[in-house]
């Protein structure tokens, strides 16, 4: 139940292509939903996030879409730039507790 | 300063030896987590640690591991005889409350035993 599970592990997309990350939850009791980015070397970095009250947020080319019914959530990366090569995680907290997806390795092709 | 702070960021041991990392969280916050992140692998939780209150061991692998933070600030990670599988990344962050907030991370402790 404290299990994130993210998909898929790897993923190529071209240039201006659309990049989709998924994750999938079971405890209920999550109540924060953030993606973080991870370049070689450095610890990852907030990207953004989301509460379960909203179904959707935006910033700039990435949004994360949140199915509260489905206990889904994923994150798009709209005109994929090959400056967001990297890994992704997404997770989901509650309480101090930050349970994690096991990440994505995405790569965009120029 | 304006991140959190690991240091050393490489360190290369003999297997068998103890290991010292050490973390400066972003000041004034409260809270701060150590993760273990193997080559090309997820997150691992370690510890966590929130104010006065007595710290989430759960994640610490085995009796070698163990962590203190001084005056609320900044903590110390330390590997008692160390192993070839304790190789990896420990990253420490920081957050102001730990509770649905964002957390910080500093660029990590690169340890390699050998």
């Amino acid at each position: 139940q404290q299990q994130v599970k993210q998909s898929p592990q790897s993923l190529i997309v071209q240039k201006g292509g659309i990049s989709i990350i998924n994750c999938a939850y079971e405890n209920t009791a999550f109540d924060y939903f953030p993606w973080y980015q991870q370049f070689p070397g450095k610890g990852p970095a907030l990207l953004i996030a989301i509460r379960p009250d909203v179904s959707e947020k935006k910033e700039g080319r990435f949004t994360i879409s949140f199915n509260k019914s489905a206990k889904q959530f994923s994150l798009h990366i709209m005109d994929s730039q090959p400056g967001d090569s990297a890994t992704y995680f997404c997770a989901a907290s509650y309480n101090y507790q930050l349970i994690w997806g096991a990440g994505t390795k995405l790569i965009i092709k120029p | 300063g304006a991140g959190v702070s690991q240091s050393p960021s490489n360190k290369v041991t003999e297997k068998g030896k103890d290991v010292e990392l050490r973390c400066d969280p972003i000041s004034g916050h409260t809270a701060l987590y150590w993760y273990r992140q193997s080559l090309g692998q997820g997150l691992e939780f370690l510890i966590y640690f929130q104010g006065n209150s007595a710290p989430d061991k759960s994640g610490l692998p085995s009796d070698r591991f163990s962590a203190e933070r001084t005056g609320g600030s900044v903590s110390t990670l330390t590997i008692q005889r160390t192993q070839q599988e304790d190789s990896a990344v420990y990253l420490c962050a920081s957050s102001s409350r730990g509770q649905g907030n964002t957390i910080y991370f500093g660029e990590g402790s690169w340890l390699t035993v050998v």
